[in-house]
């Protein structure tokens, strides 16, 4: 069966310091991959995907950027941290797009002091 | 511009009776409907997908119906149970797409 894992699930970093979340999944190949934001009592925000190694599409610009360097691993990075960049991030992976549910890994709670 | 909207921000019921939450669409055509479930401080949990050429479908105590026409997607938990209480999304997609979540029906249920 098909698994996901996503760490760390908490983190707290000073503004300015750099970040590094990493996801992979076990158990199928080539995946499309997700990163999703939360904020607080808000909606879940899309802000990067890939459909294959190498191949990364920004849904928002930001201070965040993505890589997929193997095709089970999606890392989620920014060089520099600001406060805004708090909440909770998800990855998620599905076969393709629309007609497969997409699974979510447990999340991490980013905090940016 | 494309506008998921569900039925209210909250849904408070009492434990045995039965659940109904309504997803609307605005200016779009989803080819696919999905419904999730999120506990506080975990990611949604996928649930149920109805294709557009599909009026119902059904999983143990949840049915989830699909108009087209409506541009509306009602998702129904009988006999529901305190366990029941999280919030549901329900984002659309065309089949070609990733999926937009909107920030969801919390469900309440009440022993």
């Amino acid at each position: 069966s098909q698994t996901i894992h996503q760490w760390p699930a908490t983190l707290v970093q000073p503004v300015g310091s750099p970040l590094s979340l990493e996801c992979t999944v076990e158990g199928t190949s080539n995946p499309n991959l997700y990163w999703y934001r939360q904020a607080a009592g808000r909606g879940l925000q899309l802000l990067f995907y890939s459909v294959g190694i190498g191949q990364i599409s920004s849904e928002v610009p930001q201070n965040l950027s993505a890589s997929r360097p193997q095709d089970r691993q999606f890392i989620l990075s920014s060089k520099k941290l600001l406060l805004s960049d708090s909440g909770f991030y998800l990855c998620a992976w599905s076969h393709i797009f629309g007609g497969y549910g997409y699974t979510f890994g447990s999340g991490t709670r980013l905090t940016v002091v | 511009s494309q506008k998921i909207e569900q039925n209210s921000e909250a849904l408070n019921i009492q434990e045995g009776k039965t659940a109904t939450l309504t997803c609307n669409y605005t200016n779009y055509s989803p080819a696919y409907l999905q419904w999730y479930r999120q506990d506080p401080g975990r990611g949604p949990v996928f649930l149920l997908l109805i294709r557009e050429n599909e009026k119902e479908k059904r999983k143990e105590r949840l049915k989830v119906t699909f108009d087209t026409t409506l541009k509306q997607s009602l998702f129904h938990i009988t006999a529901s149970q305190p366990a029941d209480s999280a919030t549901y999304l329900c984002p659309p997609s065309t089949g070609y797409s990733t999926l937009t979540f909107g920030k969801g029906t919390m469900l309440l249920v009440s022993p």
